[in-house]
């Protein structure tokens, strides 16, 4: 079975500062996303990378996708409070008939 | 374009009756996949239907639960005979080709 695997689970950071959150997946697959989700509220689209390189970046966001390491990483860069969120990767492929799987999520608290 | 439609926003159910959550795709869109997550979860895929066919339910309990998505109107997942471990977020989504759009999801309390 597919798995998708995110570290860390939980993370408390300060304002202004830096972190990387990762996402291993375990089949081959072109298609990475990121999403956010709030307290109660539903899935917000984020990032959608397609090839091997990709990189995006919104904000104080920027996701990357390496898919011969099977590992995407989404960067916070000086990090505010707004940003605090659930982040939700997931991968689909042809082979999972375009369902997709999605990682266990980071829960992420930014400190004043 | 008005998204992703799900309703009801929140249900209650008391033990052993029925729940209904309707679902209407993005405009054009021709799937529709659900999802439950469950508490400081992430989200478990359900069932994918296209118009008139289940294309995989592989992840939908084998009793009490069902999905359609017919001709016209809008896709329903069905819990019958409702227990507390069905208590979760239900979110459905659409997609075109790759991708999904997913509605605000439907937040199911059973009593």
């Amino acid at each position: 079975e597919l798995k998708v695997e995110q570290n860390p689970l939980f993370l408390s950071m300060q304002e202004g500062k830096n972190y990387t959150i990762y996402c291993n997946y375990s089949t081959t697959s072109d298609r990475l996303y990121w999403y956010r989700q709030d307290p109660g509220k539903s899935l917000e689209s984020l990032f959608v990378l397609l090839s091997n390189g990709a990189v995006k970046q919104e904000g104080r966001l920027m996701a990357s996708l390496d898919t011969k390491a099977r590992l995407s990483t989404l960067h916070i860069t000086a990090a505010v409070h707004d940003l605090s969120a659930t982040y939700f990767c997931a991968v689909d492929s042809t082979d999972t008939g375009n369902q997709f799987y999605f990682g266990t999520g980071t829960s992420l608290t930014v400190i004043p | 374009n008005a998204g992703v439609m799900q309703n009801p926003r929140h249900l209650v159910r008391r033990r052993g009756q029925e729940a209904r959550l309707r679902c209407s795709p993005m405009k054009g869109h021709s799937h529709v996949y659900w999802y439950r997550q469950l508490p400081e979860e992430g989200l478990k895929f359900m069932v994918y239907l296209q118009k008139e066919n289940i294309i995989d339910e592989s992840g939908m309990p084998k009793e009490r639960f069902s999905a359609e998505f017919p001709k016209e109107g809008p896709s329903i997942l069905r819990i019958q005979q409702v227990v507390r471990g069905d208590s979760a977020a239900y979110f459905c989504a659409s997609s075109l080709n790759y991708g999904y759009t997913f509605g605000s999801g439907t937040r199911l309390t059973v009593v």
